[in-house]
């Protein structure tokens, strides 16, 4: 079965642009969650999603959004770039999305803000 | 709010060397917890999860016992090998929050032959 795959695996922006990030979940899995990780910050929610509904937030700007479609993959987009949006965002998939389902990381989206 | 505190590293063993790893918890609800592990270059990966109060969880070696009385569920492993180099996350899910993991700061752990 195909692990979690992103798109692209690296980004380079500048400032004041937007970016769209992608995920596919493994097959079959439908929740889908978004992760900020950087040397500061660490490994920060940003979002799940579970069945085209979003089920959870984290404590981040409404620049950044995101959606799912009805195969389960997701979309996440961040809008009017800052430097300190520089960061890997991680996707996660699991089955359903309760609390004790293991969840199913990508490999992420190394995005740089210049 | 729910919140995972883990002991900061970086720690540096010798191979065959005892590790330990802390980690300890602040949650209103009833949490699973879980250990992910994050090779250079990679994604997390789940290592072991306990979903509830004194459940052990095992893997590879490692092991990590969930004590409600402690809030804690520290990670062991009895010989550790230079493979095993990585970062180390310690995590928790609420049970009312589906999908949401609340993550350590990360150990990083360097193994020397």
């Amino acid at each position: 079965k195909a692990g979690v795959t992103q798109t692209p695996r690296y980004l380079i922006k500048t400032r004041g642009q937007q970016v769209t990030l992608s995920c596919s979940p493994i097959s079959g899995h439908r929740s889908v969650s978004w992760y900020q990780q950087t040397p500061g910050q660490g490994l920060q929610f940003l979002f799940e999603y579970f069945s085209e509904t979003q089920r959870n937030k984290g404590n981040f700007p409404g620049r950044f959004s995101g959606r799912q479609f009805s195969n389960s993959r997701s979309e996440m987009n961040v809008s009017t770039l800052e430097l300190g949006d520089s960061a890997l965002y991680l996707c996660a998939s699991s089955q359903t999305g309760d609390a004790d389902n293991e969840q199913f990381f990508g490999p992420g989206t190394r995005l740089t803000v210049l | 709010g729910n919140s995972v505190t883990q002991m900061e590293g970086p720690v540096t063993l010798s191979e065959e060397a005892f590790l330990t790893i802390n980690c300890t918890y602040t949650a209103t609800g009833y949490p699973s917890l879980f250990w992910y592990v994050q090779y250079p270059g990679e994604g997390l990966q789940l290592l072991l999860k306990a979903t509830k109060a004194d459940d052990k969880g095992s893997n590879k070696g490692f092991e990590a016992t969930y004590r409600k009385e402690t809030t804690s569920f520290h990670l062991e492993k009895g010989s550790v090998q230079v493979s095993d180099s990585a970062v180390y996350f310690c995590a928790l899910s609420d049970y009312n929050q589906g999908g949401k993991l609340i993550f350590g700061q990360g150990t990083e752990l360097s193994v020397k032959p």
